[in-house]
């Protein structure tokens, strides 16, 4: 079945390190998004990817990068991690038709000491 | 850009009752609003969804309704059961590309209690 993952699913990481969260979808789907879930602020939407070599950047997009090399990946790359980032991560995609659902992966815990 | 106001945060009801959350946007030119659930420690996943010609739309025990003139859409939860605790995020298709992005409220954590 088709579906779209996320490694690691667990991670700490500590202040200053260069960190990659991945994100793999079988869809073939050509929108790709990563959100971050903190409480109190729902899902924010922190870059986003309409095909192979589009990015852009979301509304909380500082200190992350995204690079899209082919339609099944895009991952997230933290350049510096900082404390605030310590978040849990969603990629998600969808269909290229309008107004499609989008599907979440099954998330990343990111903890930064 | 778009901005997504959803109230209201917390809503507790009993088992039976009906469940009503409600958002609020900002952007006229937003066209498709979905609403998601997030059960505890999963992801996301699609509930409902309407398009902005379309006044209301039901699914089994759940309805969603937009006014486009006022720009706020809701969502109705009938009968509930324990299973519908959960958080629910609205959102809102914001066309800042060729595609749109998805535009999230804050989240509503929904306690049904047997």
């Amino acid at each position: 079945d088709a579906e779209i993952t996320q490694s690691p699913r667990h991670k700490i990481t500590e202040t200053g390190r260069q960190v990659t969260l991945a994100c793999h979808q079988t869809w073939n789907h050509n929108n790709m998004f990563w959100y971050r879930q903190d409480l109190g602020h729902g899902l924010r939407l922190i870059h986003y990817s309409y095909g192979v070599h589009d990015t852009n950047k979301g509304e909380v997009s500082d200190g992350y990068s995204v690079s899209r090399s082919n339609t099944e990946d895009l991952p997230l790359t933290l350049e510096s991690a900082a404390s605030s980032q310590t978040s849990v991560y969603f990629c998600a995609s969808s269909a290229t038709v309008v107004n499609t659902e989008a599907f979440f992966g099954q998330g990343t815990r990111l903890t930064v000491v | 850009g778009e901005n997504v106001e959803q109230h209201p945060s917390t809503l507790s009801v009993q088992e039976g009752d009906s469940a009503v959350i409600k958002c609020t946007y900002s952007d006229s030119a937003s066209n498709y609003f979905p609403w998601y659930k997030q059960e505890l420690g999963k992801r996301p996943q699609l509930i409902i969804d309407i398009r902005s010609n379309v006044g209301e739309k039901k699914d089994q025990r759940i309805a969603v309704t937009l006014n486009k003139t006022a720009k706020h859409f809701s969502l109705h939860i009938t009968e509930t059961q324990p299973e519908d605790s959960a958080v629910y995020f609205c959102a809102a298709k914001h066309y800042g590309g060729s595609q749109g992005n998805l535009i999230f409220g804050k989240g509503t954590k929904l306690s049904v209690k047997p």
